[in-house]
């Protein structure tokens, strides 16, 4: 059904942790996003690459740091994660900068 | 930036019935709206959109209307059935890398 996969699908983590979410889009697109989805709230963009490139930073936190190693593959590394940035992290990918194709997302709680 | 406004937050409709969401945004510059409709434990997926250059788009049961003077874009859905049941977001993005959602409406066909 999609081609971009998100691992792993759940993560509980502490303030103290480190972990890392991956992304993986399978449609030979060239552009790759993260987006938070909060209850209640619209999707928040955080990240976009571009060929590689972090074209996008949407005045997110330091805690929050993206690697995109190619144009396939899309990492979020997170650390001392505070109780509030408990969310659903989404992954995206396109060939064009419009018609997106999400990935099913990693629910994180931080504990 | 562009703000985007989703109304209602929630909608019940009888099987059979047609369902309306209606988006608003504020910036005249964005030019392409996506529809996505996300299943519980899913992604958000791409099921509609429409650019600025046409007033309507219609997918089977599914049809999209813009309205660039008012700045508003409504999704349609006539014959809703229960697998129609989830929550729908509309978008809006000036063809860059920046979009903007809205917050959601939740969608309950009842059978």
């Amino acid at each position: 059904e999609t081609g971009v996969t998100q691992t792993p699908r759940h993560l509980v983590m502490g303030m103290t942790n480190k972990k890392s979410l991956k992304c993986e889009q399978h449609l030979g697109h060239n552009a790759m996003y993260w987006y938070k989805q909060s209850a209640k709230k619209p999707l928040e963009l955080m990240f976009v690459y571009n060929f590689k490139e972090q074209t996008e930073n949407n005045s997110v936190p330091s805690r929050f740091s993206p690697e995109c190693p190619n144009s396939s593959h899309l990492f979020l590394h997170l650390h001392t994660l505070q109780p509030e940035d408990s969310a659903l992290y989404l992954c995206a990918s396109s060939q064009d900068p419009d018609e997106q194709y999400f990935g099913p997302g990693t629910r994180l709680t931080v504990t | 930036g562009e703000n985007v406004e989703q109304h209602p937050s929630t909608l019940s409709v009888q099987e059979g019935d047609s369902a309306v969401i209606k988006c608003t945004y504020s910036d005249s510059a964005s030019n392409y709206f996506p529809w996505y409709k996300q299943e519980l434990g899913k992604g958000p997926q791409l099921i509609i959109d429409i650019r600025s250059n046409v007033g309507e788009k219609k997918d089977q049961r599914i049809a999209v209307t813009l309205n660039k003077t008012a700045k508003h874009f409504s999704l349609h859905i006539t014959e809703t059935q229960p697998e129609d049941s989830a929550v729908y977001f509309c978008a809006a993005s000036d063809t860059g890398n920046q979009f903007y959602f809205g917050t959601g409406t939740s969608l309950t066909v009842i059978p």
